[in-house]
């Protein structure tokens, strides 16, 4: 049973460019969360999917970052327009139920994204 | 403001001893749960304690909760130095029990 996927690992981009991270959650997981991790520090949550439906974008900053869950296909963490600050590793999560009501919710190994 | 703190940021060890962290938290929560993070890699899950229990095992993991003291422990037994890594703690809040509140880590060394 393959562990949540992401891809890619390791992504490095202009400033101004567009950075496109995806994300498989684990099979039979319907539920899925990005984190953002900057150098030294713990993970800030960012935003919470299902199928279709964008849960809560609370952690999201307001200009520049998307997120989806189609149907079909993987979540997309989306940033465009890339600064300097957006450079950190992006972690991908999934969950059965509503995580974590007692379901444990499980991550992907991350996307570095550098912005140089 | 932050859920989830750990203590202390920072543990060296000798191989073959224990290694205790731990965590406090401001808010009233559903669970708690350990992960560990090798550097540049994912998080591992290594333990998850509902609000209901004071203490899990697994393995050379021991961790408490104190719910009427908001904290936590985990305790690694027997050290190796493949436990060189670091460790955070995951609160969830009763009011938005999805999102995962993380503190900044205690990073343990354990010296061969």
């Amino acid at each position: 049973n393959a562990g949540v996927m992401q891809n890619p690992r390791h992504l490095v981009r202009r400033r101004g460019q567009e950075a496109r991270l995806r994300c498989s959650p684990m099979k039979g997981h319907s539920h899925v969360y990005w984190y953002r991790q900057l150098p030294e520090e713990g993970l800030k949550f960012m935003v919470y999917l299902q199928k279709e439906n964008i849960i809560d974008e609370s952690g999201m900053p307001k200009e520049r970052f998307s997120a989806e869950f189609p149907k079909e296909g993987p979540s997309i963490l989306r940033i465009q327009q890339v600064v300097r600050g957006d450079s950190a590793a992006y972690f991908c999560a999934s969950s059965t139920g509503q995580g974590a009501r007692g379901n444990t919710i499980y991550f992907g190994e991350g996307s570095w994204l550098t912005v140089v | 403001s932050q859920q989830g703190e750990e203590d202390p940021q920072a543990l060296s060890i000798q191989e073959g001893e224990n290694a205790t962290m731990n965590c406090s938290y401001k808010t009233s929560i559903n669970n708690l749960q350990w992960y560990r993070q090798n550097s540049g890699r994912g998080l591992v899950h290594l333990i998850l304690i509902r609000s209901n229990e004071r203490e899990k095992h697994s393995g050379r993991l021991r961790v408490t909760l104190d719910t009427s003291k908001k904290s936590s422990s985990l305790l690694i037994t027997a050290s190796r130095a493949a436990d060189t890594a670091s460790y955070f703690c995951a609160t969830d809040r009763m009011d938005s029990s999805y999102k995962l509140i993380f503190g900044s880590g205690t990073r343990l060394l354990v010296r061969p």
